[in-house]
């Protein structure tokens, strides 16, 4: 059965430094997303991608963050200069459809676990 | 922001019982989606509603979303140890899911 995966499981990097996180999407979707879920509290939406560009951000998704698909694969999540409040579960998630569509069901990937010193 | 309550938060059944999660929103969605995530792990989708009235079934779990399609309901019959776990609830609109807190089920064998 086809599935997001994401890479690396876990990164640990120190405040300040550039993180690039890694997904590769179902190969059928259309539609990307990064939700993030920091330690027991709820899975927040970040960003949609379609179409090589931003469909919508949230007020969490700041200019430190970059999305970008840079072959017809993987979809990336970049944090320019990471802060302690950025150590989180960094999901990516991919449908068939997006918006306008009945049905918008999103899978999720295992994500990734980002720990910031 | 549209917000997605979650009740209960917490949830201790014995095995064989009977079990109802609810989910409620004042905002209208253009699909409801429930998740059951495991510690560590990404939210694993279970089913999406669509209509309002929509009742579907996925072996003991029956999912309903409301007339008005703001709320909905999973009830587990008969629960299992194997039902333990997160179940998360997400309302769909735009380009977006917003997620419930979660609901944390415990089945004691």
């Amino acid at each position: 059965e086809p599935e997001v995966t994401q890479t690396p499981s876990h990164q640990v990097t120190q405040m300040g430094q550039e993180v690039i996180l890694r997904c590769v999407p179902i190969s059928n979707h259309l539609y990307f997303y990064w939700y993030r879920q920091i330690l027991g509290q709820k899975v927040e939406f970040l960003v949609s991608f379609y179409n090589n560009e931003i469909s919508e951000k949230s007020e969490i998704f700041d200019d430190q963050f970059s999305v970008e698909r840079p072959d017809g694969s993987n979809f990336t999540l970049k944090i320019r200069s990471t802060k302690l409040e950025d150590s989180a579960m960094y999901f990516c998630a991919s449908s068939e459809a997006g918006r306008g569509y009945t049905y918008n069901e999103q899978f999720f990937g295992p994500g990734t676990r980002l720990t910031v010193l | 922001t549209q917000l997605l309550e979650q009740s209960p938060q917490f949830l201790s059944i014995q095995e064989g019982e009977n079990l109802t999660v609810y989910c409620n929103s004042s905002s209208v969605f253009s699909s409801l989606q429930w998740y059951r995530q495991e510690p560590g792990e990404g939210p694993v989708l279970l089913v999406t509603v669509v209509t309002g009235g929509e009742v579907k079934k996925l072996k003991r779990l029956t999912f309903q979303f409301g007339d008005a399609r703001k709320d909905s309901s999973l009830h587990i019959t008969a629960a299992q140890p194997g039902d333990t776990g997160l179940y998360l609830c997400a309302g769909a609109s735009d380009y977006k899911l917003s997620f419930g807190a979660g609901t944390t089920v415990t089945v004691r064998a």
